[in-house]
């Protein structure tokens, strides 16, 4: 089965701090991308980052970046800096072929980021 | 704002009614997607259309249909609710259907089955 995980269901850091938040998957394919989303308050899922599985160059959009290690089959979100906004749930998402033959987004279970003023 | 909209924000309504959920995609997106998310829990992915047609079917219930209209415009009815069927509707769309292909959301669908 194609699963992914999130170990930590909630982890609390000081405003300005770095966090990593952890993920971890299962699959055999070989072409396949990664997210990540992060969920605030207000419920809206807002996409942060994503990763092509064929690019050994780990993604960066401003403050956030992933470590994206293949072969261990792990994609961390590293939030520098972090700020109070960032407080929110964050998924950790991956693209699969399905059985049915159509590429579906897998889902972990969540960790809920909270930032401490 | 992702440009993918949804309405309405809020539903209430009672136990054995049926409700429709409207969603319009972003620009130039031709795949549409349900999603229901309960209460602390994580996203289950209920159905999937692109240009018109299913594409895919997650855990959807016999209870739940959807369509999707010729301006891609798509449609979630949940028929004889129940109180479980309480939840965040998301809608999400992408330019196609490949595994390149990024999920925009939209602001989501409260419902509240009394």
């Amino acid at each position: 089965a194609q699963t992914v995980t999130q170990s930590q269901p909630e982890m609390s850091v000081q405003e300005a701090e770095t966090v990593t938040l952890s993920c971890t998957y299962d699959t055999s394919e070989n072409n396949y991308y990664l997210f990540w989303y992060k969920q605030p308050p207000s419920r809206q899922m807002i996409l942060v980052i994503r990763q092509e599985a064929y690019k050994q160059q780990n993604a960066t959009e401003n403050r956030f970046s992933v470590n994206f290690q293949k072969a261990a089959k792990s994609f961390s979100l590293k939030i520098s800096d972090s700020q109070l906004g960032d407080t929110a749930m964050y998924f950790c998402a991956f693209m699969i072929l399905s059985m049915d033959s159509n590429y579906q987004l897998i889902w972990g279970a969540g960790t809920k980021l909270i930032i401490k003023p | 704002d992702s440009g993918v909209t949804q309405t309405p924000k809020h539903l209430i309504t009672a136990t054995g009614q049926r409700v429709t959920l409207r969603c319009s995609p972003r620009s130039g997106d031709l795949s549409v997607y349900w999603y229901q998310q309960s209460l602390d829990q994580g996203l289950q992915f209920l159905i999937q259309y692109y240009n018109g047609e299913e594409r895919a079917k997650g855990n959807i219930l016999e209870r739940f249909s959807a369509q999707q209209f010729p301006d891609l415009h798509s449609e979630l009815n949940l028929s004889s609710l129940e109180l479980g069927d309480s939840a965040l509707y998301f809608c999400a769309s992408s330019v196609s259907a490949g595994v390149s292909d990024t999920q925009y959301f939209g602001p989501g669908t409260r419902l509240t089955v009394l």
